[in-house]
């Protein structure tokens, strides 16, 4: 029971355009949520994140909006950079404290 | 730089066999985290202990898995008897804040790919 989807698992962008990545969650008690940028052979690293109580957050190229109603998220990555190529995983914390990945988009930026 | 550490990198092993993994968290870092990610999937949280403490390990499939922190530093997953489905990545992470944030603090080792025949 996937309870963070991610429904495109892949994406190609030209350099300089956006790069709008989905992130949709069937939980209501889902209260924190993040996103997290994999590379090959490593481990994920930390992008930004958002609490429930925002609908946007912000920081330089990347920005985070969340639609509580429709339980949905989505990262904003402008402008899109040949270094952003990676995968892409949201995840949520909820009420209890309870932590899940989605299953991840792979980004490709094209020069 | 500080990495969490993890060993192997690579195991197989066969089926109904006992596996084990190992990591080593940042130094000062109290929460430790492993995770299970299958190919094509995202990362699943298997346990979480803060120091030596377990704090969630509610998707431990506790009748083949366990983990321990005994002085709350390093840790080792072990599985016993290993099934063909258990065949992923397992990761290890750590973070040192406390509430919400330690999550945006999360530093991830490399992993074990695990392969069972």
């Amino acid at each position: 029971d996937q309870q963070v989807k991610q429904n495109s698992p892949s994406l190609s962008v030209q350099e300089g355009r956006i790069s709008i990545l989905n992130c949709d969650y069937t939980n209501s008690m889902f209260d924190y949520f993040l996103w997290y940028k994999k590379y090959p052979a490593e481990g994920p690293t930390f992008l930004i994140s958002i609490s429930s109580i925002k609908d946007k957050n912000e920081d330089g190229r990347f920005t985070v909006f969340l639609n509580k109603s429709a339980k949905h998220l989505s990262l904003h990555i402008v402008p899109s950079q040949p270094g952003d190529s990676a995968v892409y995983f949201c995840a949520a914390l909820n009420t209890g404290n309870q932590f899940y990945f989605g299953t991840g988009t792979s980004l490709t930026v094209i020069p | 730089e500080a990495e969490v550490a993890q060993s192997p990198r690579y195991k197989i092993t066969e089926k109904s066999q006992a596996v084990a993994f190992w990591c080593d968290p940042i130094s000062g870092h109290a929460t430790l985290y492993w995770y299970r990610q299958i190919l094509g999937q995202g990362p699943e949280l298997l346990v979480q202990f803060q120091d030596e403490s377990v704090v969630d390990d509610s998707q431990l499939p506790k009748d083949r898995f366990s983990a321990e922190r005994l002085k709350g530093v390093d840790s080792t997953l072990k599985i016993q008897p290993a099934e063909l489905g258990d065949s992923a990545m397992y990761l290890c992470a750590s973070s040192v804040g406390q509430g919400r944030a330690r999550y945006n603090e999360q530093f991830f080792g490399p992993g074990t790919r695990l392969t069972v025949l």
